[in-house]
C-alpha cells in the first residue's frame, strides 16, 4: 500500500540553524500538506500546496518557514533560523484532491525536531 | 470548518464494540466526516470518512445520523493496539482541524 514517508525520523539542531524537513507524498497525489505537534499539544495545520504554490496558510506559518517541492517526487519544509519553540513533531500528508471534496489525506509517521 | 465535540475520554473492554460519539450540528450540506485516530505520537491514521451514508470498510463503521448533526464511530470488536486519541473532523477546505479527540483507552 503506497505511504507517504519522511527524512529524517529525528533531527536536532542548534537555536538559528536553519533545518529542512523531507516528505515523498504518495504519488499520484496532488495536494501536500505539513502538520506540526508540540509535545502533549494537538496537532496544528501548517501550510497546503498546490500546482506549485502555497495554497493555504496558518498563523504559524510565518515568513520563517517556506515550503517547495524541488522536483517530482519530494515535498520540503525549511525552517530558515529554528527557534526553541519550533521542536515539535512535524508531519506532511498528501491528499488526490481536497478534504472538503471528500478526499482523504494520508500522514507520514513524522519528524521530531529538536532544537537546542 | 463546522465545529465537532467529543467527549474526552472513553474506556472499551478488549473484544467488546467501542462506540465513539461526536456531534457536528453545524456542519452543512456538503462537508464530509473523517475520523482519524494517532497512537502516541505517531503521524495521524485515516480510519473512515462519509457524508450522509453509513460507511464501513476493514477498520470500522461509521452511522451518520439522518440530521447529519451527529455521528458514531463502531471499532466492532476492540484490540488493546486501539488505544489512542481518536478525532473526528469535518473539513472544508485544505486544512484538518485536529481538536483534541476523544482518548480511547482499551483495557484486557
Amino acid at each position: 500500500e503506497p505511504e507517504v514517508t519522511q527524512t529524517p525520523s529525528h533531527q536536532v539542531t542548534q537555536m538559528g540553524q536553519e533545518v529542512i524537513l523531507r516528505c515523498v507524498p504518495i504519488s499520484n497525489h496532488l495536494y501536500f500538506y505539513w502538520y506540526r505537534q508540540i509535545l502533549g499539544q494537538k496537532v496544528e495545520f501548517l501550510v497546503s500546496f498546490y500546482n506549485n504554490e502555497i495554497s493555504e496558510k496558518s498563523e504559524i506559518f510565518d515568513d520563517q518557514f517556506s515550503v517547495e517541492r524541488p522536483d517530482g517526487s519530494n515535498f520540503t519544509l525549511k525552517i530558515r533560523s529554528t527557534k526553541l519553540e519550533d521542536s515539535a513533531m512535524y508531519f506532511c500528508a498528501s491528499s488526490e484532491a481536497l478534504a472538503g471534496a471528500g478526499e482523504t489525506q494520508y500522514f507520514g509517521p513524522g519528524t521530531r525536531l529538536l532544537v537546542l | 470548518d463546522a465545529k465537532t465535540t467529543q467527549p474526552t475520554s472513553m474506556d472499551c473492554a478488549e473484544g467488546r464494540a467501542a462506540n465513539l460519539p461526536c456531534n457536528h450540528s453545524t456542519i452543512s450540506g456538503n462537508e464530509y466526516v473523517y475520523w482519524y485516530r494517532q497512537i502516541h505520537s505517531q503521524g495521524p491514521q485515516y480510519i473512515i470518512h462519509g457524508l450522509k451514508n453509513n460507511e464501513t470498510n476493514e477498520m470500522a463503521s461509521l452511522i451518520i445520523t439522518e440530521d447529519r448533526k451527529s455521528s458514531t464511530l463502531i471499532l466492532p470488536h476492540a484490540t488493546l493496539r486501539d488505544t489512542a486519541v481518536y478525532y473526528c473532523i469535518a473539513p472544508s477546505g485544505y486544512a484538518l482541524n485536529f481538536g483534541k479527540g476523544t482518548s480511547l483507552l482499551v483495557t484486557p
